[in-house]
């Protein structure tokens, strides 16, 4: 069973607008990943939040912990067509050895 | 470094046939680890390995089998393909034993008729 539960699990925007995906998970974690894949590519990752952070940037990036919540969310700000991809969560399962990656948020950057 | 390599890119088998699906990384990563990608899915986790000699299963191993005798290989093996083993798999490395950041190969798309 998925860990990770992306929303939505599409998203269209414009270029300059602001995108926002969210994450939840089921279990305590060490740690929060989010990467992208590029459609036929293999997944880059974007950034890592540890359980005892609420929240990391990183460029246009800001990503979110709520571990109360057991949720992350990922925030992409003045988006580009290259932004255009799926975009994944990924948690540990606390023993730091499994990762388990969510569904998705496939995202569509309008020029 | 060429980072995480994987060949081949593409493969079509006969249910039935076996093969061995190649990843190596240059970056003298500890852990190593194969997922499995279906249409519209996120990864599945078949097989990790935290190390030269450690192996251990994922969430899905069933039908695989892996090995890591060195650091830098971590071949994944189809022991009896089958037309639910059709799929895109990603091999991934990472520094430390645990699950840091993740380095993916680009991927092998497995048919198997």
């Amino acid at each position: 069973s998925q860990q990770g539960e992306e929303d939505p699990q599409a998203l269209s925007i414009q270029e300059g607008e602001n995108a926002t995906m969210n994450c939840s998970y089921k279990t305590s974690i060490n740690n929060l990943q989010w990467y992208r894949q590029n459609s036929g590519r293999g997944l880059v990752h974007l950034i890592l939040i540890r359980s005892n952070e609420r929240e990391k940037h990183s460029g246009r990036l800001r990503v979110t912990l709520d571990t109360s919540k057991k949720s992350s969310s990922l925030l992409i700000t003045a988006s580009r067509a290259a932004d255009t991809a799926s975009y994944f969560c990924a948690t540990d399962d606390g023993s730091g050895s499994r990762l388990t990656f969510g569904e998705g948020t496939q995202l569509t950057v309008n020029p | 470094n060429a980072g995480v390599t994987q060949t081949p890119k593409f493969q079509v088998l006969k249910t039935g046939q076996s093969m061995t699906l190649q990843c190596a990384q240059d970056m003298n990563h500890e852990y190593m680890s194969w997922y499995r990608q279906d249409p519209g899915m996120g990864l599945r986790l078949i097989h990790y390995s935290v190390g030269a000699g450690i192996t251990d299963q994922g969430e899905v191993p069933n039908g695989y089998n892996v090995s890591r005798s060195t650091t830098e290989d971590f071949p994944l093996r189809l022991l009896s393909a089958a037309p639910s083993q059709t799929s895109v798999y990603f091999c991934a490395s990472s520094r430390s034993y645990n699950t840091d950041t993740q380095y993916f190969g680009p991927g092998t798309r497995l048919t198997v008729l």
